[in-house]
């Protein structure tokens, strides 16, 4: 079985600021691990993805997570937030064999950036 | 370019209608997936299809149906049993492996 925990559901940041959004998973195999972002009415877009290779990943617009294995870990971050950050992300784990092939999403953080 | 494009971006039904959204890839992706996002609920799995002619029910397929009668096409009915259709509907796809999904853009479902 596999699960997703955004830690948060909303972060507030002022723009220039550090983002961290956090995530924590379980699966019973080593899984793949992804961060998409959404932002309002659209669909949604993959930020960066972890598959078993190097444990710090970088993504588009400055994103990168850092795969934990030991805390079961995979937090979003960026070290200066601009307003166009301001969207729901969301965690996603999928584990080797999933039945359909599908993937576990978190609930989501919605950011805010503030001026 | 390669995607998946979901039609139309808006639909209003009326009570007791059926209506069908449309979801289309060209990626040569295998599975296809439908979820429906409400407000603070996250992406729910409606129904999913990993070959063609074969598709199984998600977590709230009730009110919904499908068909997978081509690869690139995995159009959605929501029927007049589903008593509370008004959301947001994505559409989605990929490959068997450590791949993530590629998403359509949605369609908002609007119950007037």
């Amino acid at each position: 079985a596999q699960s997703v925990t955004q830690l948060d559901s909303h972060v507030s940041v002022s723009e220039g600021t550090p983002v961290l959004l956090r995530c924590n998973y379980s699966s019973s195999y080593s899984p793949s691990l992804f961060w998409y972002v959404q932002h309002p009415n659209k669909g949604l877009q993959l930020l960066l993805k972890y598959t078993s290779a190097a444990t710090l990943v970088k993504g588009i617009n400055g994103f990168e997570a850092e795969f934990k294995k030991s805390e079961t870990s995979f937090h979003l971050t960026k070290p200066s937030a601009h307003m166009s950050d301001a969207a729901e992300y969301f965690c996603v784990v999928k584990s080797p064999g999933a039945a359909g092939n599908k993937l576990t999403f978190g609930g989501g953080t919605r950011v805010l950036v503030k001026p | 370019d390669g995607g998946i494009t979901q039609s139309p971006k808006y639909l209003f039904r009326k009570e007791g209608q059926n209506v069908t959204l449309s979801c289309e890839q060209n990626l040569n992706h295998d599975a296809m997936y439908w979820y429906r996002q409400d407000p603070g609920q996250g992406l729910r799995l409606i129904y999913y299809s990993q070959i063609v002619n074969d598709f199984q029910k998600g977590d709230i397929a009730e009110g919904y149906s499908v068909s997978r009668e081509k690869k690139e096409s995995f159009p959605l009915t929501v029927t007049s049993a589903q008593k509370n259709p008004t959301a947001f509907y994505l559409c989605a796809s990929n490959q068997q492996g450590p791949y993530g999904y590629t998403f359509g853009s949605g369609t908002r479902l609007t119950v007037v």
